[in-house]
Order: structure tokens, then sequence, then C-alpha cells
């Protein structure tokens, strides 16, 4: 596509339910990554992809959450049973994978967990 | 330790100022990357401009103008003759060439209101 999609952008979720957040990266861009921005916590790096497999997920914040990429293209950012701390922005960026090369943000999804 | 620092968390002018958002980073890698997005209020992150620590040489484009310099590890960034549009967070980040990808590295943002 022309640019980084996410969805849902908006979701609404109760304590304890598990969610999932799908990003479709720019056609083409092997690196694909997911930031979360909180308040009081700015922008943080949560996962890199480089194709299919993640070398860096050291910013997950625990054990509830991960993420999977298929076929080098879409990912998806699973929480489990989640928390009122896991509301946030979730920032999904696709880059053509070396360093240093532009990194294009989609418009983000909103979790609110009440 | 990689970081970045953006120590004005909040700037309003009025329009047709210039104004000038700080950027200071640490990092021990000789080849790194310099980046500033603009978050407007719906909240996506849009790039401006990317910058390589080999290339020190200042850059314009239209009303915004970037000043790199090394020996001080600041990477600041002006709006000349503001307007009401530029009323955004902006952020500065860093990514370090020895990972072999983009992390980047976000300051905390600096909120600018311009004023008609």
């Amino acid at each position: 596509g022309a640019g980084v999609s996410q969805s849902p952008s908006n979701k609404v979720t109760e304590k304890g339910k598990d969610v999932e957040l799908r990003c479709d990266p720019i056609s083409g861009h092997t690196a694909l990554y997911w930031y979360r921005q909180s308040l009081g916590q700015g922008l943080e790096f949560l996962i890199y992809f480089q194709g299919n497999s993640a070398p860096d997920k050291s910013g997950l914040p625990s054990d509830r959450f991960s993420a999977e990429r298929t076929g080098g293209s879409v990912s998806t950012l699973t929480i489990q049973r989640t928390q009122q701390e896991d509301s946030a922005v979730y920032l999904c960026a696709s880059s053509s994978g070396q360093s240093g090369n532009t990194i294009y943000f989609g418009e983000g999804s909103w979790l609110t967990v009440v | 330790a990689q970081k970045v620092t953006q120590a004005q968390t909040e700037i309003s002018v009025v329009e047709k100022e210039d104004v000038t958002l700080d950027c200071v980073y640490e990092t021990r890698d000789t080849t790194y990357y310099l980046f500033w997005y603009k978050q407007p209020p719906s909240g996506e992150l849009v790039f401006l401009i990317r910058r390589n620590s080999f290339d020190e040489q200042n850059e314009i484009s239209g009303r915004y103008s970037w000043n790199f310099q090394k020996s001080t590890s600041s990477f600041n960034f002006t709006i000349t003759a503001s307007q009401v549009v530029d009323s955004a967070v902006y952020f500065c980040a860093l990514s370090e060439a020895s990972g072999g990808y983009n992390k980047l590295i976000f300051g905390a943002g600096t909120r600018l209101a311009v004023h008609p």
C-alpha cells in the first residue's frame, strides 16, 4: 500500500480480555517495528522484525505481549489479559531494512483498557 | 548508552515568530542517524528529516531548517515565520548504525503551540 496501515484505529476493551492489533507495512519494506506511546512514557520501542523473524524483542514489557509477522508482510501484536496500564497508542512502522533508512509510521491503534 | 534529550517540554509562540526546538543526543557510535518527526493532533508521526553523522551540512526545506553540530551533539530544528499549522509535538530521534537496523530512540518531544 501507499503507507503503513494499522487496524483497528481505536479499541476499547475490558481488563482481562485479549486484543490483537494489526499492521500492514509499506509494500517491499522488509523491516517492521512496533512502538508504544503512552502518557508519561513517551515513545518506546517494542519489537523489530526483519522478514518474519524478530531479532530484537527487548522492548516487549511482559510475557503478555507477543507479536508475529507472516509472509514478510502483515504483523499482529497480541496483548493477553489486558491491564489498564496497557492503555496507549501502539504505532507500527516500516523501512527498507538497513540502519539509517527512513522509518515510516502508521497512524497508530489507540487502545483503552477499562 | 544512547539517549536523546529535548529539554523544552512546551513552547508557545505567536504566528510569524521564529522558533527553535533543541535536541541533544548521546551515543558511543561513530556512525549514527538523527531524525525529526512531527506529530500533529491527529496522532500520526510524520517524517521530516534524516541526517547521518558524517554529514554536518545544515539543511533548509522551505520554512524548516536544521542545524547539526557534532561538537555539541546537537541537532536543532528551526521553524521560520511559524504558522498555526505548525502546532504539533515534535520528536527528535537517534538510531545507531552498529545495531544494523533502525532502533529509534526518541526524545520526550516538544509541544509547539502557535497562536494566531
